[in-house]
């Protein structure tokens, strides 16, 4: 198996544009993570899906973040407008069942300028 | 919720020697500790687990210890190669929620 495939490994952005981070799950995995990594919060759970449904968004920081899951192969974390304090490392992450291993993808470097 | 945190943000250690990195955390209740191994450029790759009936797990190189009285689990990693070279967190788990640590930079020098 591929892994947790993330697109894209890099985005550069400027202020105020919307800005889309791709994950496709393991396959056969039905629960799926988005996490946000900075040098000061550390690795931070965004939002959590189990079956392509959003159980726990209590991680999402304010209404610019949203993500979706419209099939068990692909998420989708969408920023709008982006903000300089949103550059951060997104990592997706999936796993069998809720409460299995977690595989994490190689992330998105977000830049926001 | 859960707070974790660890001793040291970074270790320096020569290649062939052991090392040990030790993480705290908060809630008595927990009971599913995993640590992780982070390359740069990668994201975070399980290493091992261990859960609080367990005091002890060991796999390939690697032990976990953990002292539930204290709320400290540390990772040892045995005869430490250039390859270690990374950023270790431990993580508490709770149902499908993962609390990580902040991470430790470990350098091994040849």
């Amino acid at each position: 198996d591929a892994g947790v495939i993330q697109s894209p490994r890099h985005e550069v952005t400027e202020m105020g544009q919307e800005v889309t981070l791709r994950c496709k799950p393991i396959s056969g995995h039905n629960s799926l993570f988005w996490y946000r990594q900075t040098m000061m919060r550390g690795l931070e759970l965004l939002i959590y899906f189990n079956n392509n449904v959003p159980i726990d968004d209590s991680g999402m920081p304010e209404d610019r973040f949203s993500a979706k899951m419209p099939n068990a192969s692909f998420s989708t974390l969408k920023i709008q407008p982006s903000e300089p304090r949103d550059s951060a490392v997104y990592f997706c992450a999936s796993s069998l069942t809720a409460g299995d291993e977690q595989y994490f993808g190689p992330g998105t470097r977000l830049t926001v300028t | 919720g859960e707070s974790v945190g660890l001793h040291l943000p970074t270790l320096s250690v020569q290649e062939g020697d052991n090392s040990i990195i030790n993480c705290a955390y908060s809630n008595s209740a927990s009971d599913y500790f995993i640590w992780y191994k982070q390359e740069s450029g990668k994201g975070p790759q399980f290493i091992i687990d261990i859960r609080s009936n367990m005091d002890k797990r060991q796999g390939q190189r690697v032990t976990v210890l953990l002292n539930k009285t204290v709320k400290h689990l540390s990772l040892q990693i045995a005869a430490t190669q250039p390859g270690d070279s990374a950023v270790y967190f431990c993580a508490v788990r709770n149902d499908y929620k993962l609390s990580f640590g902040a991470g430790t930079t470990v350098t091994v020098r040849a």
